[in-house]
């Protein structure tokens, strides 16, 4: 069974440009998470995407937003690049809400390097 | 908000027992999970816990008491391997998950 494959793995941008991580799920997984990985803040809840619909965000500013498609793929997209955005991108996908018990899976993430 | 607090960083030898703690101010979540994160790796589910009391699964165990506010991870028989990140994390409705900062472990032979 294939796990949470996101691509690029690495990426490098300049300040100012924009970015699109691609994140596909577990196959029957509907729900896709996002999050912001840096050693200063841990892991940041960015926002869930369950069905085409964003279900919940977090607190980042616009320049961030996200999609999901109907096989249940997402993207994230990052908007006027920033240093501080430079990070480790990871998603996760689940089956059903947090009470399952499973927890996410998590894909092995894009480290973005902003310069 | 949700404030989530774990110690940095603790060290242990290997074939010993170690205990992980995180103290919160939230309420209102749906569940407590454990995660483990090798350096460079993505995080890996570990141990849930939704009602008071221990959780047992093999070397690792979870224990949450909602009332005091407080979550830890039992780690037995510790192996080498077994240096890695652990978080913590609360579950509130969809899917939508707070994580502590981390603790470090290091095992030492």
């Amino acid at each position: 069974k294939a796990g949470v494959t996101q691509t690029p793995r690495y990426l490098i941008k300049t300040r100012g440009q924009q970015v699109t991580l691609s994140c596909s799920p577990i196959s029957g997984h509907r729900s896709v998470s996002w999050y912001q990985q840096t050693p200063g803040q841990g892991l940041q809840f960015l926002f869930e995407y369950f069905s085409e619909t964003q279900r919940n965000k977090g607190n980042f500013p616009g320049r961030f937003s996200g999609r999901q498609f109907s096989n249940s793929r997402s993207e994230m997209n990052v908007s006027t690049l920033e240093l501080g955005d430079s990070a480790l991108y990871l998603c996760a996908s689940s089956w059903e809400g947090a009470t399952g018990g499973n927890g996410y899976t998590f894909g092995s993430g894009t480290r973005l390097t902003v310069v | 908000g949700q404030n989530i607090d774990q110690p940095t960083e603790m060290t242990a030898t290997e074939g010993a027992i170690v205990q992980i703690n995180c103290t919160y101010q939230t309420s209102g979540f749906n569940g407590l999970f454990w995660y483990q994160q090798h350096a460079g790796e993505a995080p890996t589910f570990l141990s849930y816990n939704v009602l008071d009391g221990l959780e047992e699964k093999g070397r690792f165990s979870s224990f949450l008491s909602r009332s005091k506010g407080y979550s830890y991870l039992l780690l037995k028989e510790l192996q080498m391997k077994d240096s890695a990140s652990y978080l913590c994390a609360f579950a509130y409705n969809f899917n939508k998950f707070y994580f502590g900062s981390g603790t470090k472990l290091n095992v030492k032979p």
